[in-house]
């Protein structure tokens, strides 16, 4: 089954305690993507990455580092995570050239 | 103004009602425009794409006015599995960002 994975799902955090969500996709997406969801705002992209070892800032990339080793892995890390990153965060991979995004289940996450 | 923009409802209808929603979008050179549905506390889903011409998908209906750069989302004969958040997607087409509106929240009634 086509799918992009992501893990945790839920997670409670504390101020400054590095953290790292997986993600990773089985359909061989050359493009991946990482959005914050925050109610009133919608989807924000943080970083995108084009094909491995090659990532980009999105629009809200501060407190956030990601990487792009393998082309099916794409995590997301918080080295210090702080309490305005408390959100629902959605990892995607895009299918073909202005194609279709497949999101994952989405990782909520709270930092007290 | 925010670049894509959209009216938060939330809308409520009875089953059986045509309800249509807009979204609007700041870039004129936008090329690629896209409704997904997002349930409760879900992910995200490709609900279609939307083409110059228009298009349709059973019940669902996407239209693109590039003149006054908003696109539309109509829904015939709403159903209670219609109930969702409706968020547009637009983008410069090809591998270029593609922006969320914050949604468009439809419940439907019995």
């Amino acid at each position: 089954e086509a799918q992009v994975t992501q893990n945790p799902r839920y997670l409670i955090t504390v101020t400054g305690k590095k953290l790292t969500v997986t993600c990773s996709q089985n359909m061989n997406h050359e493009y991946m993507s990482w959005y914050r969801q925050d109610p009133g705002l919608g989807l924000r992209q943080i970083y995108y990455s084009m094909n491995v070892e090659v990532t980009d800032k999105g629009d809200v990339p501060e407190g956030y580092k990601v990487s792009r080793k393998e082309k099916r892995n794409f995590p997301l890390i918080l080295e210090s995570p702080s309490p305005n990153q408390t959100s629902l965060y959605f990892c995607a991979s895009l299918e073909g050239f202005n194609g279709e995004l497949f999101f994952g289940e989405g990782s909520r996450l709270t930092v007290l | 103004r925010k670049e894509v923009e959209q009216d938060p409802g939330p809308f409520n209808v009875p089953e059986g009602a045509t309800v249509a929603f807009n979204c609007t979008y700041s870039n004129s050179a936008s090329q690629s425009f896209f409704w997904y549905r997002q349930d409760c506390r879900k992910e995200p889903k490709l609900l279609m794409s939307v083409y110059s011409s228009g298009n349709e998908d059973g019940r669902f209906t996407a239209q693109l006015n590039r003149a006054s750069q908003y696109i539309s989302l109509l829904i015939r004969d709403s159903k209670l599995s219609d109930s969702a958040t409706y968020l547009c997607a637009v983008s410069l087409g090809g591998y270029n960002k593609l922006i969320f509106g914050a949604g468009t929240r439809l419940a439907v009634h019995p």
